[in-house]
């Protein structure tokens, strides 16, 4: 049973383009989350993503950030316009079921760079 | 609002040190607690998840501890390697959606 994939591993974007980062949940998972890990910080919650449906994005910035978790698919995180501050690793993790019950198990992630 | 603070956050042992790592959150009402490891520009390596049920988890050198009412949770490592050097990250489930991190602990078996 193949891990959490997320795919590209690194994305070098000039300032001003658009990033799409993507992640493919472990066999069977439905519910999604993405992380975000400033250099020399801890990772912080973006969104949390049911099969088409967004159920929590109270981390995510108001502007230029926007997630999916399509019916058929990867969740794709995907960053407008980015900006030097952009630059961070992405986490992705998948879980079985609400994070009550169930473990979340993480990719390898996605680095970002901005130059 | 549910904050995790980890102490220290650098310690530098000589190889072959028991050591303890803390983790504190300010909400006892968690659901699981789990800790990482992440090496430097890697992913996370999950270590223990402690259901809230339980008390502790062990894995090898590595034992995890939690104490709900007091809000901490402790990671012990016997005999360290300098294979164990790495960021240590705890972190809590305390709602249906997401995790809280600690800021992690950078540790340094020195040979």
């Amino acid at each position: 049973n193949a891990g959490v994939m997320q795919n590209p591993r690194h994305l070098v974007r000039r300032r001003g383009q658009e990033a799409r980062l993507r992640c493919s949940p472990m066999k069977g998972h439905s519910h999604v989350y993405w992380y975000r890990q400033l250099p020399e910080e801890g990772l912080k919650f973006m969104v949390y993503l049911q099969k088409e449906n967004i159920i929590d994005e109270s981390g995510m910035p108001k502007e230029r950030f926007s997630a999916e978790f399509p019916k058929e698919g990867p969740s794709i995180l995907r960053i407008q316009q980015v900006v030097r501050g952009d630059s961070a690793a992405y986490f992705c993790a998948s879980s079985l079921g609400s994070t009550i019950y169930y473990e979340q198990y993480f990719g390898p992630g996605t680095r970002l760079t901005v130059t | 609002k549910q904050e995790v603070t980890q102490i220290p956050a650098a310690l530098s042992v000589p190889e072959g040190e028991n050591l303890v790592l803390n983790c504190s959150f300010t909400d006892s009402a968690i659901y699981n607690l789990q800790w990482f490891r992440q090496d430097p520009g890697k992913g996370l390596t999950s270590l223990l998840l402690i259901q809230s049920s339980q008390r502790e988890q062990t894995s090898g050198r590595l034992n995890a501890s939690l104490d709900k009412s007091s809000g901490r949770s402790t990671l012990y490592i016997a005999a360290s390697q300098p294979g164990d050097s790495a960021t240590y990250l705890c972190a809590v489930y305390s709602s249906a959606s997401k995790i809280i991190f600690g800021s992690g602990t950078r540790l340094s078996i020195r040979p």
